[in-house]
């Protein structure tokens, strides 16, 4: 299995809603990411697992809350959404001890904040 | 702080043509990573090709070629015999070695292939 699957691939949400996004791999990785893409932008990292601890977070809302229950899986929880959070987010893994094998992406999850 | 520059937004090719994208980026670290990542409209980004930094042998995958000038801090891509599914957003990244885990992504450039 060479693949990151992310959950759902569309999600609509109003700004009192909790939602999840989910994102999943079995390749073995051990460092895990979040990423926000604004269209026709690259990605921005929002936060780093390793080894299922956080590595980094790179001053993101605490609206958005990431968990890494284990090393196949990683969540970023939704809370109190702003429209300006609407966005493609993606999620990748890599090799945590071996830099230079580039990240696997997933398709990304289309948020919509109403 | 590192920076990758994408100096083309846009670029244009006739199918079976030859394309070169631009790259170029700024460190002053020794042990670094070059990527370049395509994006289509599914969305999902994809590894192109890589090169370490230490290795002067530019990366081959196929139809698609590095020329990585160190000195230069340069890194482009060419496209051989260009096909309708290159298509795509290309990001040129960059990755400091050591476990750094923060991958800089350029600009993009957006590649049309023309039939």
């Amino acid at each position: 299995d060479t693949e990151v699957t992310q959950t759902p691939k569309h999600l609509v949400m109003g700004m009192t809603n909790k939602k999840s996004l989910k994102c999943e791999q079995h390749m073995g990785h051990r460092a895990m990411y979040w990423y926000k893409q604004k269209a026709k932008k690259p990605p921005e990292l929002m936060f780093v697992y390793s080894y299922e601890k956080l590595s980094i977070n790179e001053s993101v809302p605490s609206r958005f809350s990431p968990e890494c229950p284990n090393s196949s899986l990683l969540n970023l929880h939704l809370h109190a959404l702003q429209p300006e959070d609407s966005a493609l987010y993606l999620c990748a893994s890599s090799q945590a001890d071996r830099d230079g094998y580039g990240y696997t992406f997933g398709s990304g999850t289309r948020l919509t904040v109403v | 702080a590192q920076t990758v520059t994408q100096s083309q937004p846009e670029m244009s090719v006739q199918e079976a043509e030859t394309v070169t994208l631009s790259c170029t980026y700024d460190t002053s670290e020794s042990d670094y990573y070059l990527f370049w990542y395509k994006q289509p409209p599914s969305r999902q980004m994809i590894l192109v090709i890589r090169q370490e930094a230490y290795k002067q042998q530019n990366a081959t995958e196929n139809r698609f070629s590095v020329n990585f000038q160190k000195a230069a801090k340069s890194f482009s891509l060419k496209i051989s015999d260009s096909q309708l599914g290159d298509a795509a957003m290309y990001f040129c990244a960059y990755l400091r070695g050591g476990s750094n885990y923060k991958l800089t992504f350029g600009k993009g450039t957006l590649l049309t292939v023309n039939p």
